[in-house]
């Protein structure tokens, strides 16, 4: 059973576009929802994180927009680059050091 | 920040010996090291749950005797895959809760040939 669904699981984005990721979570227990980026070969780098006390939080050209009733949260990022192109995981966790539960991920491509 | 040393980035074997892959927490103290195995263009899936001191906590279809996982001071967890067989070629990345969310290694690429 998967706890987070992220969608989509590709996404080709223009230069200066936004790109909005989607992940949908079951657990009502969960109150942490990062989303990490990865570049291939590498580890997962954290980008932004939200907890369910706020709706939104912005970082740079980053956002994540969490909707507690829907139980559903996203990233946007905006003005995307090329460089930006990566995986993108959302994850959701519960308070007390367990491990992260992750999106099975979206592959971002931005063109110029 | 917070940063998670991961050694080696890269390994080449030969199928039947052992490999040792170590992870490092620079400046915090990891009571918790998570294991995670990544195949290409998958999402990560947990193995094991290391905690210091004591027995680590494999996820159901991981071999314990096979993916070894030691955590023997607060800055340092291994993970030795032992008789490596080809189908454990993976990408496999450790984490820990670094106090201000979870920090990632960079991974250990481990082909087995």
């Amino acid at each position: 059973q998967q706890q987070v669904k992220q969608s989509p699981q590709s996404l080709i984005v223009q230069k200066g576009g936004i790109s909005i990721i989607n992940c949908a979570y079951e657990n009502t227990a969960f109150d942490y929802f990062p989303w990490y980026q990865q570049f291939p070969g590498k580890g997962p780098a954290l980008l932004i994180a939200i907890r369910p006390d706020v709706s939104e939080k912005k970082e740079g050209r980053f956002t994540i927009s969490f909707n507690k009733s829907a139980k559903q949260f996203s990233l946007h990022i905006m003005d995307s680059q090329p460089g930006d192109s990566a995986t993108y995981f959302c994850a959701a966790d519960t308070s007390g050091n367990t491990p992260l539960v992750f999106g099975k991920g979206t592959r971002l491509s931005v063109i110029a | 920040g917070a940063v998670v040393s991961q050694h080696p980035s890269r390994v080449i074997c030969k199928s039947g010996t052992s490999v040792k892959i170590e992870c490092r927490s620079l400046d915090f103290q990891a009571t918790t090291m998570f294991w995670y195995r990544q195949f290409p263009k998958q999402s990560l899936m947990l193995m094991a749950t290391s905690n210091e001191g004591s027995k680590a906590t494999y996820e159901q279809g991981v071999e314990k005797d096979k993916f070894l996982i030691n955590h023997a001071s607060l800055t340092l967890s291994t993970l030795t895959v032992t008789s490596a067989h080809p189908e454990d070629s993976s990408f496999y990345i450790c984490s820990a809760d670094s106090g201000v969310g979870y920090t990632f290694g960079s991974g250990t690429r481990l082909t087995v040939v």
